[in-house]
């Protein structure tokens, strides 16, 4: 297994456009998580999923963003009508293995946005 | 609130020097508590971690102590190398367990 992979490593998208990143999580891990980083700053939560089942959500998620994961696998963020504000780092993570407490994330190297 | 603080950065020392950084931490209960180090150009990468009180992580020579009383979890290295320069976050589960919350990062740069 190579890790929790992202896909683009970096997005630079017009202000207004939409973006869609996506994730790979490690294969035995049952829990997805996606959280945003800003510079100089560590990273915040925006949402997990257990399987396919998005259990919880920030208030950072606001109504132009969105996640999914249809088929308990890989996971998709969408920020629509990006704004110069969404410029960071959005990291995903997964963990733990099924059976495991959770106390342990594993996260992908990140997708680096830039709204311009 | 449910936090976590960190020592501020940057932070330069010395190859062997004594490294400390510190951490503390708000919670209801007693959470996980964690380091993770991001290395340049790299992906968060979990360091040590402590699951209950008086409990001791060690990776790498580092080592943190979960300490309930001073509701801290100070990261310590007896001598750095050049190869640790790297920005390095303390993060506690959040509530429920289903996340983490995380510092704001501390950058340490090591000079040979």
């Amino acid at each position: 297994d190579t890790g929790v992979s992202q896909d683009p490593r970096h997005k630079i998208t017009k202000r207004g456009q939409n973006v869609t990143f996506r994730c790979d999580p490690i294969s035995e891990h049952n829990r997805l998580y996606w959280y945003r980083q800003t510079l100089g700053q560590g990273p915040e939560f925006l949402t997990y999923f257990q399987n396919e089942a998005q259990l919880e959500k920030s208030r950072l998620l606001s109504d132009r963003f969105s996640a999914e994961r249809p088929k308990g696998s890989f996971s998709t963020l969408e920020i629509q009508r990006t704004e110069q504000g969404d410029s960071a780092m959005y990291l995903c993570a997964s963990g733990p293995r099924r059976g495991q407490r959770n106390t342990e994330a594993f996260f992908g190297q990140g997708t680096r946005l830039t709204v311009v | 609130g449910n936090s976590v603080t960190q020592m501020e950065g940057p932070v330069t020392l010395s190859e062997e020097a004594f490294l400390t950084i510190n951490c503390t931490y708000t919670a209801t209960g007693y959470p996980s508590l964690f380091w993770y180090v991001q290395y340049p150009g790299e992906g968060l990468q979990l360091l040590l971690k402590a699951t209950k009180a008086d409990d001791k992580g060690s990776n790498k020579g580092f080592e943190a102590t979960y300490r309930k009383e001073t509701t801290s979890f100070h990261l310590e290295k007896g001598s750095v190398q050049v190869s640790d320069s790297a920005v390095y976050f303390c993060a506690r589960e959040g509530q429920g367990a289903q996340k983490l919350v995380f510092g704001q990062g501390t950058r340490l740069t090591i000079n040979p």
